[in-house]
């Protein structure tokens, strides 16, 4: 079972507020990653991160921030929403290192943001 | 660069039908790794399979089967005796995997538009 938490599940907010989606994940997992994917539309990356201190852009660009300050969280900001910013946001927690037949590739349930 | 293609925007099948969602990629890499994923309506991803490029074997669990044709850079997925439950969306995605023996799957993952499955009653 994954153990990688998003918070708030679903975020219902005005233009310009300044907004901060959770990821959490307990596995201890060196990589991390954020999607963006509008809906009944695929999945782009727009961050991702190799480890502590780790941050780069992925292939979307994206007007949000990224931290990676301690292993299991990787907060996504945005400092000031838009509607263009209405989407899901789906985060990925992924092992580094030596395959293994259990690693499999936990994604959170998701953030479903409204911006109005 | 990488890049996934599901044909098929949407399916429709009735209960019990056979299903053949298709995924077509191309890498430039020559170690990659393959995966299907499940979309319900609730929004989150559930993961299904993982195949690396060196094992062509065919795979099944339960109703599911895969198919993986490296010659035709094909990856396709088919379910058996449909249910309503299998109503989803469903991506095929690559990811890279340049040094074998030391990089996971954890690598980036490149998405397919997704296929709209409904298997109606």
């Amino acid at each position: 079972e994954a153990d990688i938490y998003q918070t708030p599940r679903y975020l219902v907010i005005g233009t310009g507020k300044k907004i901060t989606l959770e990821c959490s994940q307990t596995m201890g997992h060196d990589k991390m990653y954020w999607y963006q994917q509008d809906p009944g539309m695929e999945l782009h990356l727009i961050h991702y991160s190799y480890g502590v201190n780790s941050t780069e852009k992925g292939d979307l660009s994206s007007e949000s921030t990224v931290s990676r300050i301690r292993t299991e969280h990787f907060p996504l900001t945005l400092e000031s929403a838009r509607p263009s910013h209405t989407s899901q946001y789906l985060c990925r927690a992924a092992a580094g290192g030596r395959l293994t037949h259990s690693d499999e590739q936990f994604f959170g349930p998701g953030t479903r943001l409204t911006v109005l | 660069a990488q890049k996934v293609t599901q044909a098929q925007t949407e399916i429709s099948v009735v209960e019990k039908e056979d299903v053949t969602l298709d995924c077509v990629y191309e890498t430039r890499d020559t170690t990659y790794y393959l995966f299907w994923y499940k979309q319900p309506p609730s929004g989150e991803l559930v993961f299904l399979i993982r195949r690396n490029s060196f094992d062509e074997q065919n795979e099944i669990s339960g109703r599911y089967s895969w198919n993986f044709q490296k010659s035709t850079s094909s990856f396709n997925f088919t379910i058996t005796a449909s249910q309503v439950v299998d109503s989803a969306v469903y991506f095929c995605a690559l990811s890279e995997a340049r040094v074998p023996l030391l990089e996971t799957s954890g690598s980036r993952l490149t998405f397919g538009e997704g296929t709209q499955l409904t298997v109606n009653p």
